[in-house]
């Protein structure tokens, strides 16, 4: 099984450039997150999504888009790419809306993003 | 809002000894889960283990369990008879029960980084 497939594993952009960092899951998940990875902070929920066309916010969502028009697929947009948005970014998984303890969180191996 | 505090940036532990990581968390909710999540340098989260807050068991699996202290908002990791393999960064996490409908989150603690040496 792929499980969760996140592409690219690197990018490097210049401050302004736009891009999308893909997720794809093939176990029919519904509930679907990204997350950024910061040293010294943690990981901090971006967006997430529990089924087909339902999105929200999450901890800290400014400068990021997000869409869910399949099941398979939740892509994050950056428009406008800062500095500040350099981090490692997981995208995670569940079979259930609500991901609860029942249900196992999957992540993906991240994407390493620096903005010059 | 939840926190997670891990006091504990770094930590070292020699091979087949026992080590524990300190975890706080911050919530005025009454059920929640939390978790451990280990994070080796391939940079793959791995769940390691998970305690429903109803439950007073303290949860285990093989080499790992967990101090859960409910009214003092604790939640330890011991990992008995290290392995090299252990060497990873250690996330503490927090997550609200969820009502039908609702997504739940996680809220990560800064992580430990956990070294076992020979």
């Amino acid at each position: 099984n792929a499980g969760v497939t996140q592409t690219p594993k690197f990018q490097v952009l210049k401050t302004g450039q736009s891009m999308t960092l893909q997720c794809a899951q093939d176990m029919n998940h519904e509930y679907m997150s990204w997350y950024r990875q910061d040293p010294g902070m943690g990981l901090r929920l971006i967006h997430y999504s529990v089924g087909a066309g339902i999105t929200d916010q999450g901890e800290v969502p400014n400068g990021y888009n997000v869409s869910r028009s399949t099941t398979e697929d939740f892509p994050l947009r950056l428009l406008s790419a800062a500095p500040s948005q350099t981090s490692v970014y997981f995208c995670a998984s569940s079979p259930d809306r609500r991901a609860t303890a029942n249900e196992k969180l999957f992540f993906g191996s991240g994407t390493q993003l620096s903005v010059l | 809002a939840q926190t997670v505090t891990q006091s504990q940036p770094e930590m070292s532990v020699q091979e087949a000894e026992t080590v524990t990581l300190s975890c706080t968390y911050d919530t005025s909710e009454n059920n929640y889960y939390l978790f451990w999540y280990k994070q080796p340098p391939s940079r793959q989260m791995i769940l390691v283990i998970r305690q429903e807050a109803y439950k007073q068991q303290n949860a285990t699996e093989n080499r790992f369990s967990v101090n859960f202290q409910k009214a003092a908002k604790s939640f330890s990791l011991k990992i008995s008879d290290s392995q090299l393999g252990d060497t990873a960064m250690y996330f503490c996490a927090f997550m609200m029960w969820g009502w039908a409908g609702t997504a739940s989150k996680l809220t990560f603690g800064t992580g430990t980084r956990l070294q076992v040496t020979l």
